[in-house]
């Protein structure tokens, strides 16, 4: 019953390089989103999707790009990492956008030396 | 825009004690409004969730929450306490037709014996 997966869990990236970010889902959901959770702001949208091969802006997608080519997986990447992208990454997918529940992966620590 | 403010970061109540976590939101349109926790080093599970219908609306582990347009409120309460409550907790919110879901910063609860 794996639910919403991320890899990796851990990560350590010096200023300036790249690294991707996967998300898979095995419930057969449509959307799907990448979240950044910072100490006193929550959580803050960063991109979603609401279908296969096709991405969105949300709050704060600058510096981060997305790729959904299957249904299944969300990446989410970082092509000139910053000390500001400093962070937890939530993944979360739903059934049929926000009505719905968002099922969340259980995070992935990025730090930006 | 929509927001969702949350008044307290930390809150602490003794185990047996009633809980009350205190949520406003701003929305320009009916919200869709959300409760979910968070336990450490784990991804966020919902709580509860109000769209449309009855004001009072119960979700799991014994905790409701009820929506007071008037006050622009989804107060999330507890009768009695249980150690096991102790977790990050967040109110969202969101709309028909929207694809962007907006999180409060979070209150910590605590429950000490």
């Amino acid at each position: 019953n794996a639910g919403v997966t991320q890899t990796p869990k851990f990560r350590v990236l010096k200023t300036g390089q790249s690294m991707t970010l996967l998300c898979a889902q095995d419930m057969n959901h449509e959307y799907m989103y990448w979240y950044r959770q910072d100490p006193g702001m929550g959580l803050r949208l960063i991109h979603y999707s609401v279908g296969e091969g096709t991405t969105a802006k949300g709050e704060v997608p600058d510096g981060y790009n997305v790729s959904r080519l299957k249904k299944q997986n969300f990446l989410l990447g970082l092509e000139s990492a910053a000390p500001s992208q400093t962070s937890v990454y939530f993944c979360a997918s739903s059934l049929e956008g926000y009505l719905r529940e968002l099922f969340f992966g259980e995070g992935s620590r990025l730090t930006v030396l | 825009a929509q927001s969702v403010t949350q008044l307290g970061s930390h809150v602490s109540v003794s185990e047996g004690a009633l809980v009350l976590l205190r949520c406003n939101y701003s929305s320009s349109v009916p919200p869709y409004l959300f409760w979910y926790v968070q336990y450490p080093n784990q991804g966020l599970q919902l709580l509860l969730k109000y769209t449309t219908g009855a004001t009072l609306v119960k979700g799991i582990n014994g905790f409701e929450a009820e929506f007071k347009k008037s006050e622009t409120s989804f107060h999330l309460t507890k009768p009695s306490a249980h150690m096991s409550d102790a977790a990050e907790y967040f109110c969202a919110v969101s709309s028909p037709n929207n694809n962007d879901m907006r999180f409060g910063a979070g209150t910590r609860l605590t429950v000490k014996p």
